[in-house]
């Protein structure tokens, strides 16, 4: 399978407990991001990796969020303390550098109770 | 503030008709206007994409019209299929930002 690989598909949490997701993107794509998509809303931008870089972050990002992409490969997602308004599709993107097409996974679905 | 605007929320047509979802956008440094069709439990995919230097792209059934002095761009759907019941999303990106701002979504049911 050569397309973006997240896990874990589904998290059912507890509120004030924290969840990582991690993204395994295209392997030669240099760019990788972090949606966050809410039933019947458009994904909404978090944040962005060139390589191992975190170029680009959204103010919906709070101090909660952080996300890493160590060795410019795979990426995590670490969500702490979290809250019901957390529960969504994180979706993760990959693309290759100089081209703006962006291959989606399949997401992860965090339900916070 | 939403800069890419999305219309209908919901669309549907019967098999053989013609689908047409609208955007608009606010931000003039967008250089990039793709659509995404996404299926319920899957990540969005790319449909068909054009950049504002042609008003329209064809891909099969797909089309793109796309009016830069409106700051408008279109999907048209030909011959729509029950198989293209989804729910598409405009999407656009240029300047100084890497990231892709989408819309709301339109939800197409094709009926057979």
């Amino acid at each position: 399978d050569t397309g973006v690989s997240q896990d874990p598909r589904h998290k059912i949490t507890k509120r004030g407990q924290n969840v990582t997701f991690r993204c395994d993107p295209i392997s030669e794509h240099n760019r990788l991001y972090w949606y966050r998509q809410t039933l019947g809303q458009g994904p909404e931008f978090l944040t962005y990796f060139q390589n191992e870089a975190q170029l680009e972050k959204s103010r919906l990002l709070s101090d909660r969020f952080s996300a890493e992409r160590p060795k410019g490969s795979f990426s995590t997602l670490e969500i702490q303390r979290t809250e019901q308004g957390d529960s969504a599709m994180y979706l993760c993107a990959s693309g290759g550098s100089g081209a703006n097409v962006l291959t989606f996974g399949a997401g992860s679905r965090l339900t916070v109770l | 503030q939403q800069q890419v605007k999305q219309s209908p929320q919901s669309l549907i047509v019967q098999k053989g008709g013609i689908s047409i979802i609208n955007c608009a956008y606010e931000n003039t440094a967008f250089d990039y206007f793709p659509w995404y069709q996404q299926f319920p439990g899957k990540g969005p995919a790319l449909l068909i994409a054009i950049r504002p230097d042609v008003s329209e792209k064809k891909e099969g059934r797909f089309t793109i019209s796309f009016n830069k002095s409106a700051k408008q761009f279109s999907l048209h759907i030909m011959d729509s299929q029950p198989g293209d019941s989804a729910t598409y999303f405009c999407a656009a990106s240029g300047g100084r930002s890497e990231k892709l701002v989408f819309g709301k979504g339109t939800k197409l049911t094709v009926n057979p």
